[in-house]
């Protein structure tokens, strides 16, 4: 039920554009993004709703395919503190706004952006 | 606002002994969840918790429990640590347990040798 996140890794020059992919194989609730650098925590990114809701950071772009069951982080004009592991967490719900629920994450794309 | 915290920020363990993790949440964040993540791979969950109650519970063993107090802040607990519980642990918090944005803090560093 793991997510799958593709490419594996990805290596820019500065000021290029970069698409992450992230698909499941079960009904989402909701796409969360995270770029995580080395020894540190995961930081938020963004977040799409089943509805078509979105709320994260002005200078990043996502979509979410309800359809497919995929979602994607476009990452344009790379700056090197863009650098990192990207992850997508993936909920499944729709119980109700207190009820449980979990993140499930991918492995991960290692983004380089290289001056 | 302060943002999530956690204690300690490495811990050094050997085999068989127990830790124990603590977080504080947000300011006005009701639901904590905890995550184990492994060198190189994306965060698994453990445990969510909601208004002092376990709402979700990850595919972990019995060795982890958790809890959450009136102040929301919680403490993870691993007990029997093996050489395979070395990790960064994580604690995320949120408003409600669906559809919101989870914050992480900064982790703790388990090594167990």
């Amino acid at each position: 039920q793991q997510p799958v996140q593709s490419p594996q890794a990805v290596i820019l020059r500065e000021g290029e554009d970069a698409v992450i992919n992230c698909s499941s194989s079960k009904a989402l609730y909701s796409v969360h993004w995270y770029r995580q650098k080395h020894g540190e925590a995961p930081v938020f990114l963004m977040i799409l709703l089943k509805g078509g809701e979105q709320k994260g950071h002005e200078k990043i772009s996502a979509s979410f395919n309800e359809k497919k069951q995929q979602s994607s982080l476009y990452l344009t004009a790379s700056q090197l503190s863009y650098s990192g592991t990207y992850f997508c967490g993936t909920e499944r719900g729709g119980r109700g706004e207190t009820s449980g629920s979990r993140l499930t994450f991918g492995e991960g794309t290692q983004l380089t952006v290289n001056p | 606002d302060a943002g999530v915290t956690q204690s300690p920020t490495h811990l050094i363990k050997t085999r068989g002994q127990h830790v124990t993790l603590r977080c504080s949440p947000i300011s006005g964040h009701k639901s904590v969840s905890w995550y184990q993540q492994v060198l190189g791979q994306g965060p698994q969950f453990i445990f969510q918790y909601y208004e002092k109650e376990e709402r979700g519970r990850g595919n972990f063993p019995d060795r982890f429990s958790a809890r959450q107090f009136p102040n929301y802040s919680s403490e993870l607990n691993v007990n029997a640590l093996l050489l395979g519980d070395s990790a960064l642990y994580l604690c995320a918090s949120s408003l409600f347990t669906q559809r919101e944005t989870q914050y992480f803090g900064p982790g703790t560093r388990l090594l167990v040798l």
